[in-house]
């Protein structure tokens, strides 16, 4: 079965630093996705950044990157120049790509709150 | 893209009644799930509604406390049956879009309290 572990519930940062949120994954497949989603008080589903298993480049948007380590079964997010804004619940979540059977998986969340 | 919207956005019912959560997408969408959010919790899925099959439910969730429809490529309801406080949740739709990249939106969620 595929799993998403989160290993830190709780983080903070301070405005302008950068931060690090850990997630790792098991799975046997070789052909995923990889996701981290932001979740703001209003409680709206954001997608953050989107990685496709096959591509060895680790994606980037804006003050958004990902260090993709596909044997290691790591996914980590790390936020650049953080803002208030920022401060939401983290999931990391996975989906294996088979046509008759695509879902996501998501972790348990890390709480990230930006300290002005 | 897809936009997705939720009708009721939140609700107050009593134990042993039944609510029915609308979602409604601005494109058609051949995959949408069902999913229920604790407080400060992840996401469990409940269940994936594909547009003329049955809906198909993960562990621990039935048909019977959970019935889905799918009428169509842009409209699905959740019904949450006998409901009892264990049920006090949100309740999220959501959608996945499968063409040249995968990308899954949500709806706001229903905020269903059970007293």
């Amino acid at each position: 079965a595929q799993t998403v572990t989160q290993s830190q519930p709780e983080m903070s940062v301070q405005e302008a630093e950068t931060v690090t949120l850990s997630c790792t994954y098991d799975t046997s497949e070789s052909n995923y996705y990889l996701f981290w989603y932001k979740q703001p008080p209003s409680r709206q589903m954001i997608l953050v950044i989107r990685q496709e298993a096959y591509k060895q480049q680790n994606a980037t948007e804006n003050r958004f990157s990902v260090n993709f380590q596909k044997a290691a079964k790591s996914f980590s997010l790390k936020i650049s120049d953080s803002q208030l804004g920022d401060t939401a619940m983290y999931f990391c979540a996975f989906m294996v790509l088979k046509t008759s059977y695509d879902k996501v998986i998501f972790g348990p969340g890390t709480s990230l709150s930006v300290i002005p | 893209s897809a936009v997705i919207s939720q009708k009721p956005s939140r609700d107050i019912c009593q134990r042993g009644t039944s609510l029915t959560i609308q979602c409604q997408v601005d494109s058609q969408v051949t995959m949408m799930f069902w999913y229920r959010q604790q407080p400060g919790q992840s996401l469990t899925l409940i269940a994936t509604a594909n547009q003329g099959s049955e809906a198909t439910y993960e562990s621990g969730f039935v048909i019977d406390k959970f019935p889905i429809s799918r009428p169509n490529l842009t409209f699905s309801t959740l019904t949450v049956s006998n409901m009892s406080p264990e049920d006090s949740s949100i309740y999220l739709c959501s959608v996945l879009a499968t063409g040249a990249i995968y990308e899954q939106y949500f709806g706001p969620g229903t905020r269903l309290t059970v007293t």
